[in-house]
C-alpha cells in the first residue's frame, strides 16, 4: 500500500522567512495530494491541494509542487507569521483505492518565531 | 462549504464501558465517512471506512468488534468504542466529503480518556 514520508519532523523559523515541507509517497498510482494544518486540539484544515495533472499551484503566500517522477510534493509557505504555527500534515491517495482515502505522512512541527 | 460535526468533543470514561461518538454532515450528505484515531504527537492513523447502508470497511489491524460503526443515514455516522481501556484513549476524528470527488473536511474530533 502507499507509504508517505514527511520531513522535518519539526522546523524552526523567524517570521517573515520562508518554510518548506517535503514529502516523498511510494505508490506511483496516487494522483491527489492534500496539505493540512492542525493546530493543537482542533480539526485539520485544508489549506491546499493538488491533482497530478499540474505540477505547481498557489494560494496567496501557499505553494505546493508535485514531481511525479521522483514521488515527491512540498509545501511552500512565504512571509511566514506567528499565526502559521502549526502541525502541518501531507497526505497522498489514488484512484484504484478511493480518492478520499487518504495515507498522512507523520507531520511536521512549524514554529514561526516573532 | 461543507461542514462536519463531531459529538461529544470530550469524554472521560472507566475502563470496561462503551462510548459512542457521532460525525454529522450538516449541510450535505455522505454516502461514505470516515474514521481516523490519532494519539499525541502522532499522524491521523485511518480506522475504517464509514458505507450508508452497508457494513464499515476497516483497515488492518482494527479490531471491528471493538470498533463498530454505524451509518444509517446519509447525514450520520456513529463509532462505539466498545469495552473501553487506558489503551483506546486518543483522539478520534471523523471526515466526510460532499461529494466523492471532493476534498475532505474533518469534525472537530473526540478527545478519548479512559481512566
Amino acid at each position: 500500500g502507499e507509504n508517505v514520508e514527511q520531513h522535518p519532523s519539526t522546523l524552526s523559523v523567524q517570521e517573515g522567512d520562508s518554510a518548506v515541507i517535503k514529502c516523498t509517497y511510494s505508490d506511483s498510482a496516487s494522483n491527489y495530494f492534500p496539505w493540512y494544518k492542525q493546530e493543537l486540539g482542533k480539526r485539520p484544515q485544508l489549506i491546499i491541494d493538488i491533482r497530478s495533472n499540474v505540477g505547481e499551484k498557489k494560494d496567496q503566500r501557499i505553494a505546493v509542487t508535485l514531481n511525479k517522477t521522483a514521488k515527491h510534493f512540498s509545501l511552500h509557505i512565504t512571509e511566514t507569521q506567528p499565526e502559521d504555527s502549526a502541525v502541518y500534515f501531507c497526505a497522498a491517495s489514488n484512484p484504484n483505492t478511493g480518492f478520499q482515502k487518504l495515507v498522512f505522512g507523520t507531520g511536521t512541527r512549524l514554529l514561526v518565531s516573532p | 462549504g461543507a461542514v462536519v460535526s463531531q459529538h461529544p468533543s470530550r469524554v472521560i470514561c472507566k475502563s470496561g464501558t462503551s462510548v459512542k461518538i457521532e460525525c454529522r454532515s450538516l449541510d450535505f450528505q455522505a454516502t461514505t465517512m470516515f474514521w481516523y484515531r490519532q494519539f499525541p504527537k502522532q499522524s491521523l492513523m485511518l480506522m475504517a471506512t464509514s458505507n450508508e447502508g452497508s457494513k464499515a470497511t476497516y483497515e488492518q489491524g482494527v479490531e471491528k468488534d471493538k470498533f463498530l460503526i454505524n451509518h444509517a443515514s446519509l447525514t450520520l455516522s456513529t463509532l462505539t468504542v466498545t469495552s473501553a481501556h487506558p489503551e483506546d484513549s486518543s483522539f478520534y476524528i471523523c471526515s466526510a466529503g460532499d461529494t466523492s470527488n471532493s476534498p475532505l473536511h474533518f469534525g472537530n474530533g473526540t478527545r478519548l480518556t479512559v481512566t
